[in-house]
């Protein structure tokens, strides 16, 4: 079985400033990971994904997560953040020989940024 | 194109009241899977399809969960006699059929009085 852990429920951050969202996993086999934004009153937008490849991912948005085995980590970073990043942050996972590729959920990180 | 489209957004029930959730899935997607988010929590797996066949009910809490996709495109969540734990969000995604990238509805927001 796989799980996903956000310790952080709540990052605040002021406008312009670095960010790290952190995500720490336990699973017995191989896994992709993903990050995925969640705005008020709206569905789970996919961020980024980590499928294989360079551990160093990127969004099109300025938002980076670094795959780290060893450390069975995702963490996600921002080097300057703005208002509009403001969101829920959902850390996922799913096996990659899942027949489904159901995803694995953290508990979510609400992430505030403030002018 | 259009996306995932969930209907209703809002549901308000009385407890004991049965209530049906509908999924719209991006055209030609042959996955489709049921998530339900409760309050300050994650989205946690109900069940999975592949065209019409449901391959895994594994998360629907109880036998008062069904769902269905009889055709293969549309789907429908159905809660019997609901319980005020059943209060949350139910997510719909949906996927090409070997893409791992899920693409999610706005979600149903239940509220059981």
């Amino acid at each position: 079985a796989q799980s996903v852990t956000q310790l952080d429920s709540q990052v605040p951050v002021f406008e312009e400033a670095p960010v790290e969202l952190r995500c720490n996993y336990s699973s017995s086999v191989s896994v992709y990971l993903f990050w995925y934004v969640q705005y008020p009153n709206q569905g789970l937008q996919l961020l980024l994904k980590y499928l294989s490849g360079s551990t160093l991912v990127e969004s099109i948005n300025g938002f980076e997560a670094e795959f780290n085995k060893s450390q069975t980590s995702f963490h996600l970073r921002k080097p300057s953040v703005h208002i509009s990043d403001t969101a829920e942050y959902f850390c996922a996972v799913t096996p990659t020989r899942d027949s489904s590729y159901k995803l694995i959920f953290g508990s979510g990180t609400r992430l505030l940024v403030r002018p | 194109g259009a996306g995932v489209s969930q209907s209703p957004r809002y549901k308000v029930a009385k407890r004991g009241q049965d209530v049906a959730l509908r999924c719209d899935p991006i055209s030609g997607h042959v996955s489709l899977f049921w998530y339900q988010q409760a309050l300050g929590q994650g989205p946690e797996f109900l069940t999975y399809f592949q065209n019409e066949a449901q391959l895994d009910k594994s998360g629907l809490p109880s036998d008062r969960f069904f769902a269905e996709r009889p055709e293969g495109s549309v789907s429908t969540l159905k809660i019997q006699r609901t319980q005020q734990e059943d209060s949350a969000v139910y997510l719909c995604a949906s996927s090409l059929s070997t893409g791992v990238e899920q693409y999610f509805g706005p979600g149903t927001r239940l509220t059981v009085t």
